[in-house]
């Protein structure tokens, strides 16, 4: 079993919507959670880090943790085709074990 | 501030060939990181330097290693290259070893 799971999508939505990519993770004792943004051929941007259950918000993204359920989301409003990109999860497990999915490509359509 | 830099931004070798990826940071960090990113699998950390002094191996090792010069360069030094090593490298670094990470613009290497 992965360490962290994402849907690889594509998700498509339509300009101004509500685009939700979720992460599902396998080790209850994860400690911290992040949200990557990486453009093709870019590098891994952080947008979003969450550490405790509940939301976040930044802007027009909210991260949503539920350590419960081992799960977590990230929420875009409004979204902008500048928004297209792939989105990577990221778990941190312990000290330098941070572990990521595979990523969801979004596409946001004019 | 130039945050994270990698030097070369792309590079070809031949199977067996030696080179090393160069990577800085300006941010003060603590903790320095070398990662691979393959489609399909993710990004995998190959090896990381929590501080000035000290290395560790990451997920998938095999095959490199590392040198933290000093507190703002890590780097990643291919012996022998083979095909399975052609990948996208990407350097990273972060205040120490439970913080954010922030990535530098990667290293595409092709092994033929």
């Amino acid at each position: 079993q992965k360490e962290v799971e994402q849907n690889s999508g594509p998700l498509s939505v339509p300009e101004g919507a509500i685009a939700s990519l979720n992460c599902t993770y396998s080790d209850r004792g994860s400690q911290s959670f992040f949200w990557y943004r990486q453009y093709s051929g870019k590098s891994p941007e952080l947008i979003m880090s969450i550490y405790s259950n509940g939301d976040k918000e930044d802007g027009r993204f909210t991260a949503q943790l539920n350590k419960a359920s081992q799960y977590v989301s990230l929420l875009i409003r409004d979204s902008q085709p500048s928004d297209s990109a792939t989105y990577l999860c990221a778990v941190r497990t312990g000290a330098n074990n941070l572990f990521f999915g595979t990523g969801t490509r979004l596409t946001v359509i004019p | 501030n130039a945050g994270v830099t990698q030097t070369p931004k792309f590079q070809v070798l031949k199977t067996g060939q030696s080179m090393t990826l160069q990577c800085a940071q300006d941010m003060n960090h603590n903790s320095m990181y070398w990662y691979r990113q393959d489609p399909g699998m993710g990004l995998r950390l190959i090896y990381y330097s929590a501080s000035e002094g000290t290395t560790d191996k990451g997920e998938v090792p095999n095959g490199y290693n590392v040198s933290r010069l000093n507190k703002r360069e890590f780097s990643l030094r291919l012996e022998s290259a083979a095909p399975s090593q052609t990948s996208v490298y990407f350097c990273a670094s972060s205040m120490n070893s439970v913080s954010e990470q922030f990535f530098g613009p990667g290293t595409r290497l092709t092994v033929l």
